[in-house]
Order: C-alpha cells, then structure tokens, then sequence
C-alpha cells in the first residue's frame, strides 16, 4: 500500500540549515510528484515545495531563496534542506503525494530553539 | 498569490445536520488545462490531514457519499450531508492551480 513516512531531527539551531527525508514505499517517484507541507502548531497547513516525477522542482516563491529539494529514485527518498531557520519555522512537516495530495506521511515535528 | 478564504471559521452541529462550509478564492480556480484544481481535506485532532473531494466534486476512494463538493471558478462548497462524529476535525480548502496555498480551516465541532 501507499506509505510515506518523514524523518530528521526534532530540534534546530536557529540559523542552521534543516535536513528532512521522506521515504516513499507503494508507488514510484518517476510516477508521481511529491509535496512538502509545513503546519506551525494550531495554524493552517503551508505549501513549501515540490518535486516533480520527471525530477523538476517548484518552490513557495515566500521559501524559495532558502529552500531545496532534491530525490534518491534509487532509494524511494525525496529530500528537503532549507537553511537559516528561525523560530517560526517551527512546526510539524509533512511530505504528501501527487497534485491532489491523496497521501500524507504521520509528519515530523520539528523545533527552532537554542 | 491566491487566497482562499474559508466560512465559518467554526461550524457547530449535532449528529445528523447537514452542514456546509464555504471557499472563496481570489482568483479563478479553472486552470488552461479545463481542470479546476480546488480540493477537500479534512485533519481530525492528532492526526494528518486526508483527501476527502478532488478536483471540486470526485469523492476520493473510501470517503462516505454524506461528503459532497460543488462550485466554479472562485466559490466552492463542501457539503456534509448528515455529520457523524467521526466527522469532527478542521477541514481545508486547497487549490493548485496556482502553486498551492490553504485557506484558513473550518473547525467542526458538536453543538
């Protein structure tokens, strides 16, 4: 069946760089894109980017200049780095899949504190 | 971008009403491919959030009929038709035809 499931650290420095993987099982990443989400606690979700099934990416023009996605096909992986965190990049992170977002992974928390 | 905004903020019903929420977007919805890329979910407490209406009114795999969407263009609407309690969440609108952006959630909550 169709399972994505995020992972990376909960905690970050503020101004250091995040890393998330997102491990796809079910369905092939040359089929289907997959979107990263992010949620600040008790608000609504936010759009960050994407990873396209032929490989192109699209970016939230708000995230772009710190933002990166990338993918391991190989591995079932789609990766997210976005550097110089704050503390209201602070949140649960998910990774879903295709244009319509029928498949969300469990998330991961992720806090920005020193 | 496009905004959407959403109506009510929260929805109390009991067992059995039927309800509606309502999305408004800041422009058009209806991409130059003919599709209109306007979609449903609803994240119950603790949980991730989960595909209910795709592109404004396909009810996704395994979603109850009570649930139905409708609308064109910037007004959507999503219907329950008879609200149980497992239906008790926050429910988006999203849209991508324009990048991706949520509107701001209706809470569903028993009167």
């Amino acid at each position: 069946q169709v399972q994505l499931k995020e992972s990376g650290p909960g905690l970050v420095q503020p101004s250091e760089t995040l890393s998330l993987t997102c491990t796809v099982s079910g369905f092939s990443l040359t089929s289907y894109s997959v979107s990263w989400v992010r949620q600040p606690s008790g608000k609504g979700p936010e759009w960050m980017g994407r990873m396209w099934y032929d490989g192109d990416t699209a970016y939230n023009s708000a995230l772009k200049s710190r933002l990166s996605i990338s993918r391991d096909t190989s591995k079932n992986q789609v990766f997210l780095k976005m550097n110089s965190l704050q503390t209201d990049d602070t949140g649960t992170y998910y990774c879903t899949r295709g244009w319509e977002l029928d498949y969300w992974g469990q998330g991961v928390m992720v806090t920005v504190s020193s | 971008d496009v905004v959407l905004t959403q109506t009510p903020p929260t929805l109390s019903a009991t067992i059995g009403q039927s309800v509606s929420i309502s999305c408004r977007s800041s422009q058009s919805l209806l991409h130059s491919n003919g599709n209109t890329y306007l979609h449903w979910l609803l994240q119950r407490p603790g949980q991730s959030p989960q595909l209910l209406i795709y592109l404004v009114s396909r009810l996704e795999s395994g979603v109850p009929n009570r649930f139905s969407g409708s609308g064109s263009g910037t007004d959507f609407t999503l219907k329950i038709s008879g609200v149980e309690a497992e239906d008790l969440g926050v429910y988006y609108c999203v849209q991508g035809t324009h990048a991706y952006t949520f509107g701001a959630g209706t809470k569903l909550e028993l009167k």
